[in-house]
């Protein structure tokens, strides 16, 4: 079974574009979040997707946004970039918890932006 | 609020064990992860622990104490290849959401 999978896994912009993240889950999972690593903050929850809706959403300024699609897959932008944007963006997947699973996070390689 | 703490860093010897506290705050509790970070790689699923006691899984271990908050990681046998960054991380109640520690960043020396 192919893992989640995130394009492109580098990129670099400069402040005041804008950029768009793709994430592809597992099989089957329905439910897919994005977090923000850096190294002074550890992984930041931005947003969670479930059925195509928004369920959750992190400290983040509006300009962080995502959606979901059918198919579960996912994507998030991040409108008018700051310096402090760089960071490695992680998707991640999980069925749903409930019996027999615990709803464990399976993630991305990541995507790395880094805003000049 | 929901707070988890852990230990910035930690270093042990090759075939010892090393012990990775955690302590949480959460309002409600589902239960308690604990995922493994190579550097530059993505975190992995190590272990869950929802109710009090060890988990023990080859090497790794978990624990839980719901009413002190509290939970630890042991592992024993220490190999090399165990230097990463142990993230503890915790599911917020009503779902759609889990919080993360900073992460303990593990040196195995030879």
């Amino acid at each position: 079974k192919a893992g989640v999978t995130q394009t492109p896994r580098y990129l670099i912009k400069t402040r005041g574009q804008q950029v768009t993240l793709s994430c592809s889950p597992i099989s089957g999972h329905r439910s897919v979040s994005w977090y923000q690593q850096t190294p002074g903050q550890g992984l930041q929850f931005l947003f969670e997707y479930f059925s195509e809706t928004q369920r959750n959403k992190g400290n983040f300024p509006g300009r962080f946004s995502g959606r979901q699609f059918s198919n579960s897959r996912s994507e998030m932008n991040v409108s008018t970039l700051e310096l402090g944007d760089s960071a490695l963006y992680l998707c991640a997947s999980r069925l749903t918890p409930g019996t027999g699973n615990t709803g464990e996070l399976f993630f991305g390689e990541g995507s790395r932006l880094t805003v000049l | 609020g929901q707070n988890i703490d852990q230990p910035t860093e930690m270093t042990a010897t090759e075939g010892a064990i090393v012990q990775i506290n955690c302590t949480y705050q959460t309002s409600g509790f589902n239960g308690l992860f604990w995922y493994q970070q190579h550097a530059g790689e993505a975190p992995t699923f190590l272990s869950y622990n929802v109710l009090d006691g060890l988990e023990e899984k080859g090497r790794f271990s978990s624990f839980l104490s719901r009413s002190k908050g509290y939970s630890y990681l042991l592992l024993k046998e220490l190999q090399m290849k165990d230097s990463a960054s142990y993230l503890c991380a915790v599911p917020v109640t009503g779902g759609f959401k889990t919080i993360f520690g900073a992460g303990t960043r593990l040196f195995v020396k030879a």
